[in-house]
């Protein structure tokens, strides 16, 4: 079973609009974290965010929050006040718990494009 | 602080020939992953180090990769013979420690084109 699922292979999104990239995850540990990486088209993969499974609020930097909710196992990424920078592909991520060693799964991916 | 290392960036090779990528971790990064990022798609794990042991390497294809880390600090991941579908980005990444909150740091990558 796929254990991160991104459901929009491409947005877009006026500049200086706020953005939300959707993002399910599955597992049954109870101790996990979930993160957000930017990959731009040069490559580099850069981290984000991070949301811990029993943080009691959602995680926010700067322009990015994680909109966190538990019980639908959904941890989505909002991006407010978008910019042309913010063009990239993102990439939604879950570390397991200690007991499984730390491994850290990938979701597919969403394209964004910030339109001028 | 300096990055993650990996050489080469970039590596042409035919088919069933063989091709090595170096990866250098972060300082006193105990956890080190090889993932492997095919054109539009999410990065999918290879091998995953913890210190010089292999923690999971139950997606890689042992009949023609291999990776090792033998003292706990740089890595080399191999592909013999290698195959057309081969091609994609390799991506090292290392994390402190195995733990849940910490992120992953990846290097540049290495693209490889299997023609």
């Amino acid at each position: 079973a796929q254990k991160i699922t991104q459901t929009q292979p491409g947005m877009f999104v006026q500049e200086k609009e706020a953005v939300t990239l959707d993002c399910t995850y599955d597992t049954s540990d109870p101790s996990y974290g979930l993160f957000w990486y930017k990959q731009p088209s040069s490559g580099e993969m850069i981290f984000l965010i991070y949301q811990g499974s029993y943080d009691q609020q959602n995680a926010t930097e700067g322009r990015y929050s994680l909109n966190f909710q538990k019980a639908r196992k959904s941890a989505n990424l909002v991006i407010s006040a978008s910019q042309l920078g913010d063009s990239a592909m993102y990439f939604c991520a879950m570390r397991e718990s200690n007991t499984n060693a730390g491994k850290s799964t990938f979701g597919d991916g969403t394209t964004l494009t910030v339109k001028p | 602080e300096a990055g993650v290392a990996q050489s080469p960036r970039y590596k042409i090779i035919e088919k069933r020939q063989s091709v090595a990528f170096w990866c250098n971790p972060i300082s006193g990064h105990a956890t080190l992953y090889w993932y492997q990022q095919i054109l539009g798609q999410g990065p999918k794990l290879l091998i995953q180090f913890q210190n010089n042991g292999v923690v999971d390497d139950s997606q890689l294809p042992k009949d023609r990769f291999s990776a090792e880390r033998l003292k706990g600090v740089d890595s080399t991941l191999k592909i013999q013979p290698a195959k057309l579908e081969d091609s994609a980005v390799y991506l090292c990444a290392s994390s402190l420690s195995p733990s849940v909150n910490g992120e992953l740091f990846f290097g540049e990558g290495s693209r490889l084109t299997v023609l």
